[in-house]
């Protein structure tokens, strides 16, 4: 079974402040998809990351996709209110499954 | 409209009951996947299903528990004899294929609850 550790659980961080979110397995996935959720919502896609080694970037967030395709990160640089939510990484397993991590609970204070 | 869309936003049902859970992907999906999201919990996968057929699913309860996605009209996720296990938010994702087309986009879900 693949599995996907996904770290902070939860980060409360300051207006402006950067931050790392971590998403790690010991298993091989063929791309890694980042989502946000908001309360009472479904997931909305930012990105998918495909080949080992790629870094994404959209506006203030970075992507990354591990050389090995087991883990990935995604970095906020100076936080806003805004960027507050539930954000999962998701790899794809055999088969087009997503294997979810457990997600991380941002909340930015302003 | 051109995301999925899921219906009904909330369900309540009594136990014993059944929950039937809808759900229409994009337009110009024809892959279809059920997640359950538990409280407490990460989402789960539960099916996957393409037009009339059903392609893995591995992640669903073998009883009381069944999907399909017919030729025409939307995909259902079906629960008999419903318990208070089961109330959790639903979540319908479909894509346009797999590999490079397998982006999954979410629908809104639902919120079963049990009583």
């Amino acid at each position: 079974t693949q599995l996907l550790e996904q770290s902070p659980q939860f980060l409360s961080i300051q207006e402006g402040e950067n931050l790392t979110v971590y998403c790690n397995s010991s298993s091989v996935f063929s791309s890694l998809q980042w989502y946000r959720q908001e309360p009472g919502e479904g997931p909305v896609l930012l990105v998918t990351v495909v080949t080992g080694g790629e870094v994404k970037k959209l506006k203030r967030l970075t992507f990354q996709f591990g050389d090995a395709r087991k883990d990935s990160s995604l970095h906020i640089t100076a936080a806003q209110p805004g960027d507050t939510g539930l954000y999962l990484c998701a790899g794809v397993a055999v088969g087009n499954k997503l294997v979810f991590g457990a997600g991380t609970i941002l909340r930015v204070k302003s | 409209n051109a995301g999925v869309m899921q219906n009904p936003r909330h369900l309540v049902r009594r136990r014993g009951q059944e929950a039937r859970l809808r759900c229409s992907p994009m337009k110009g999906h024809s892959h279809v996947y059920w997640y359950r999201q538990l409280p407490e919990e990460g989402l789960k996968f539960m099916v996957y299903l393409q037009k009339e057929n059903i392609i893995d699913e591995s992640g669903m309860p073998k009883e009381r528990f069944s999907a399909e996605f017919p030729k025409e009209g939307p995909s259902i996720l079906r629960i008999q004899q419903v318990v208070r296990g089961d109330s959790a938010a639903y979540f319908c994702a479909s894509s346009q294929g797999t590999g490079i087309l397998g982006e999954q986009y979410f629908g809104p879900g639902t919120r079963l609850t049990v009583t």
